[in-house]
C-alpha cells in the first residue's frame, strides 16, 4: 500500500497571502488528522475529518479551514498568512479508530511565511 | 484538558547502551491509549510502541518497551541496545476515544541522539 502522501513538500508565501495544502490517506483510511509542528511546541492538533465531516477541532482561529472529498482526499486551507504560521504541517491517516487509533503520517508540507 | 509533559528536551546516548525517555500525563480519563512515535531527521513519523490503559502488562517491541504507571501517570519509553538508526526526535502521545470520535495530544517531544 502506497503511504500518506502531501503535496506540496515545500511553499514559499507571504504575510496576507492563502496557502492550500493536500493530503492523500493510505488507501481504505477514512479518518484524517491534521497537526502543526513548530520547534518548542511539538504537534498541536489542527483539525480532523472523518468521512467528509469534521469530527474534531483544535484551538487554532478561524483562518485554518479545511475539508474532505468522498475519496477521503483532504485539505487544509490558510488565509490571511502570518509570520507566525510557518511551520511543518503534517497530516496523519487512520482506519475506523474504534480501538487502537495509530496514525499514519505524511512527509509533511513545510510553510514558509515571509 | 488533557496535557503531556516530555521533561527532556534533548538526550543523548551511547551506542549499544540503554536510554530512558520520560512521559507524564495528566487526564481524568480512565480509558484512553498512549503511544510513543519516532520521528527520524527529514524522515516521516512512525508508531514505536503503543499502550492500552487497561492493560497492566507494559507493552514490549523488541529493543523498544515502556513502564506504565497508570496511578502516577507516567508513561517512559526505554530503548535498550541502542542503535545509530534510533536517532530522530521522540514524541509521547495521549488518545482518547469517546463516542466513535477521537483526539490526539502529543507532548513536545525528545531530540535523542545515539553516539558512535
Amino acid at each position: 500500500k502506497a503511504g500518506v502522501t502531501q503535496t506540496p513538500r515545500y511553499l514559499i508565501k507571504t504575510r496576507g497571502q492563502q496557502v492550500t495544502l493536500s493530503c492523500s490517506p493510505i488507501s481504505g483510511h477514512r479518518s484524517v488528522s491534521w497537526y502543526q509542528q513548530t520547534p518548542g511546541q511539538g504537534l498541536q492538533f489542527l483539525f480532523e475529518y472523518f468521512s467528509e465531516t469534521q469530527r474534531n477541532k483544535g484551538n487554532f482561529p478561524g483562518r485554518f479551514s479545511g475539508r474532505q472529498f468522498s475519496n477521503s482526499r483532504s485539505e487544509m486551507n490558510v488565509s490571511t498568512l502570518e509570520l507566525g504560521d510557518s511551520a511543518l504541517y503534517l497530516c496523519a491517516s487512520s482506519s475506523d479508530p474504534g480501538g487502537w487509533g495509530e496514525q499514519f503520517f505524511g512527509p509533511g508540507t513545510r510553510l514558509t511565511v515571509l | 484538558a488533557q496535557t503531556v509533559t516530555q521533561s527532556q528536551p534533548e538526550m543523548s546516548v551511547q551506542e549499544a547502551e540503554t536510554v530512558t525517555l520520560s512521559c507524564t500525563y495528566d487526564t481524568s480519563e480512565n480509558n484512553y491509549y498512549l503511544f510513543w512515535y519516532k520521528q527520524p531527521p527529514s524522515r516521516q513519523m512512525i508508531l514505536v510502541i503503543r499502550q492500552e490503559a487497561y492493560k497492566q502488562q507494559n507493552a514490549t517491541e523488541n529493543r523498544f518497551s515502556v513502564n506504565f504507571q497508570k496511578a502516577a501517570k507516567s508513561f517512559s519509553l526505554k530503548i535498550s541496545d541502542s542503535q545509530l538508526g534510533d536517532t530522530a526526535m521522540y514524541f509521547c502521545a495521549f488518545m482518547r476515544s469517546t463516542s466513535g470520535t477521537y483526539k490526539y495530544i502529543f507532548g513536545t517531544g525528545t531530540r535523542l541522539k545515539v553516539l558512535a
